[in-house]
């Protein structure tokens, strides 16, 4: 079943606390993204990648980082959470100019 | 500011009729366009899209209508279910041949029973 992973759905952290939150698809997808969702603003891009080893900011990059070492992988990484970064998070994958396919999201909270 | 919007944030309709939700963007260049649908828990969910060079689409019971002259999308859903409530969420992408998608708020779908 072609289908983008997110891990964990769920994950309760303290301030200042690293995590990283992993995203994984099987759709060979060149293009791959995270977003995060907030009450009243919709889904907004944070970083996204066009390919192995390469990504870029998306509109709210601040206070993440990402990777791409291997097509199917794409970790968001938060180095040092705060409480603004509470939010629903989604990572999306799509073939180049293709309609974006979304995992089922990961529920953080930072305390 | 944001360069797509929704005229309506809630939308309630009998369940038969049929619904329009309605985009705006100001991005003239954009060519792209998602209709995405969100149920409670889960992430969005790819309805139908539409490149600039159309004006109309159509899915099963779904229609994209794009209008470039008031940079204006609406989804027309037919005989509405109750399966339809969900949020709806359009999106166009920022820059040609890449999928950085810029979503509008969304509008929350409910159907009447």
């Amino acid at each position: 079943e072609a289908q983008v992973t997110q891990n964990p759905r769920y994950l309760i952290t303290v301030t200042g606390k690293k995590l990283t939150v992993t995203c994984s698809q099987n759709m060979n997808h060149e293009y791959m993204s995270w977003y995060r969702q907030d009450p009243g603003l919709g889904l907004r891009q944070i970083y996204y990648s066009m390919n192995v080893e390469v990504t870029d900011k998306g509109d709210v990059p601040e206070g993440y980082k990402v990777s791409r070492k291997e097509k199917r992988n794409f970790p968001l990484i938060l180095e040092s959470p705060s409480p603004n970064q509470t939010s629903l998070y989604f990572c999306a994958s799509s073939l180049r100019g293709g309609e974006a396919f979304f995992g089922q999201g990961t529920r953080l909270t930072v305390v | 500011g944001e360069s797509v919007g929704l005229h309506l944030p809630t939308l309630s309709v009998q369940e038969g009729d049929n619904s329009i939700i309605n985009c705006a963007y100001s991005n003239s260049a954009s060519d792209y366009f998602i209709w995405y649908k969100q149920e409670s828990g889960k992430g969005p969910q790819f309805i139908i899209d539409i490149r600039s060079n159309m004006d109309k689409r159509q899915g099963q019971r779904v229609t994209v209508l794009l209008n470039k002259t008031v940079k204006h999308l609406s989804l027309q859903i037919a005989a509405t279910q109750p399966g339809d409530s969900a949020v709806y969420f359009c999106a166009e992408n920022k820059r040609t041949g890449a999928n950085n998608l810029f979503f509008g708020t969304g509008t929350r779908l409910t159907v009447i029973p």
